[in-house]
């Protein structure tokens, strides 16, 4: 049981350069998140999803796209890179009930130069 | 929306000395808390969450927070610090209720346990 599987672990993007981060779960949660983590700014939030099919924006959408065309993958989308967009990158998978966990993926680190 | 605020960006300890870590958060209904700890290269790990109930929480390697609804607080706290201890520290806030229920984050605690 993996859990929730990020990749890749590391890339380095010129800047106008184009690349997916992949993000997978074997736990059938319907809920996942993308989340951007810069030194002392915590974790925003990019993207979500409550099922396969729906996303939404969140706090930090701008320079991104998702899709969920099925209940296991997430892919981010980085259509024209940036320096802006050198973060960790995090995913987050969640299941449903009064005591639902959160499970969070390695990460992916990327840097835009 | 909701917002976290954690006070102490960088907190350095000696071993055995106690901690106390500040989370207030600012939301208009009912959330649920956590508390996360972030390893040096590592991904965002649960130390406690509370949902309802006792509003003192225990969670693992010895932390545990306590819920007071009245300050809008879920301080962490451990009574003797361990060098292995040493990472970055998160509070999380999310409504209790809604479909996405989405995590928000403060900015982070950066703790430093010295030998």
């Amino acid at each position: 049981n993996a859990g929730v599987t990020q990749t890749p672990k590391f890339r380095i993007l010129k800047i106008g350069q184009s690349m997916t981060l992949q993000c997978t779960q074997d736990m059938n949660h319907n809920y996942m998140y993308w989340y951007r983590q810069d030194p002392g700014m915590g974790l925003k939030l990019i993207y979500y999803s409550v099922g396969a099919g729906i996303t939404d924006k969140g706090e930090v959408p701008n320079g991104y796209n998702v899709s969920r065309s099925t209940t296991e993958d997430f892919p981010l989308r980085l259509e024209l890179a940036a320096p802006s967009q050198t973060s960790v990158y995090f995913c987050y998978a969640r299941g449903q009930g009064q005591n639902y966990g959160y499970t969070f993926g390695s990460g992916t680190r990327l840097t835009v130069v | 929306a909701q917002s976290v605020s954690q006070h102490n960006h960088h907190v350095i300890l000696s071993e055995a000395a106690s901690l106390e870590l500040g989370c207030n958060y600012s939301y208009g209904g009912t959330v649920n808390l956590f508390w996360y700890v972030q390893y040096p290269g590592q991904h965002l790990q649960l130390l406690l969450k509370y949902f309802s109930g006792d509003p003192l929480v225990k969670g693992i390697k010895g932390f545990e927070a306590e819920f007071i609804k009245s300050k809008f607080s879920f301080n962490l706290r451990k009574p003797s610090v361990q060098w292995s201890d040493t990472a970055e520290y998160f509070c999380a806030v999310n409504p209790s209720s809604g479909s996405a229920r989405q995590l928000t984050f403060g900015s982070g605690t950066q703790l430093t346990v010295l030998p």
